[in-house]
């Protein structure tokens, strides 16, 4: 079985400062994983994902997430935060064998201080 | 389009009445998703389609939701006698590769 934990429902950071977003997931077999942005009152947003090649991944804008088996987790960072990340990040655990099995974390909302 | 499509953004319906909601696709995406998604929550799965065919509809919450899809492009969710617990943004996805999702606007559904 696959599942998804977003560990922090609510992250704020101050602007300039570096970004952590948690994600421990569980998976059966080798797994997609993918984190996905959501601004207000807009759709998700490929951000990155990891599909077994490099476990160190980089994305758009300046996040990069690293996948991590003995710990199973696929944390997104990004070295300094900007006001426009200020969104719903959700992580994304897709396996490999079923296209709509597709599970989606409950989701962070990253908040940035000026 | 260049992106995904989706029609109406904003549906304010009566409860009981019928609502149709459409999704065009990225032209050659075969698989395409309906998610549901209430305030402050995360994605819900309603419904999976490869082609024209539905081989996952498991997230259907109740006999009063369909969906269809037609040509392998268009797909249309329809919600008959809306009830206020229905009220949330319908989100469509298409893709070519498994988890790799791109996502439309949404529609936001209100039931009153």
């Amino acid at each position: 079985a696959q599942s998804v934990t977003q560990l922090d429902s609510h992250v704020s950071v101050s602007e300039g400062t570096p970004v952590l977003l948690r994600c421990n997931y569980s998976s059966s077999y080798s797994p997609s994983l993918f984190w996905y942005v959501q601004h207000p009152n807009k759709g998700l947003q490929l951000l990155l994902k990891y599909t077994s090649a490099a476990t160190l991944v980089k994305g758009i804008n300046g996040f990069e997430a690293e996948f991590k088996k003995s710990e199973t987790s696929f944390h997104l960072t990004k070295p300094s935060a900007h006001m426009s990340d200020a969104a719903e990040y959700f992580c994304v655990v897709s396996p490999q064998r079923s296209a709509s099995k597709i599970i989606f974390g409950s989701g962070t909302r990253l908040s940035i201080r000026p | 389009g260049a992106g995904v499509s989706q029609s109406p953004s904003n549906k304010v319906t009566e409860k009981g009445k019928d609502v149709e909601l459409r999704c065009d696709p990225i032209s050659g995406h075969t698989a395409l998703y309906w998610y549901r998604q209430s305030l402050g929550q995360g994605l819900e799965f309603l419904i999976y389609f490869q082609g024209n065919s539905a081989p996952d509809k498991s997230g259907l919450p109740s006999d009063r939701f369909s969906a269809e899809r037609t040509g392998g492009s268009v797909s249309t969710l329809t919600i008959q006698r809306t009830q206020q617990e229905d009220s949330a943004v319908y989100l469509c996805a298409s893709s070519t590769s498994p988890g790799e999702l791109f996502f439309g606007e949404g529609s936001r559904l209100t039931v009153l």
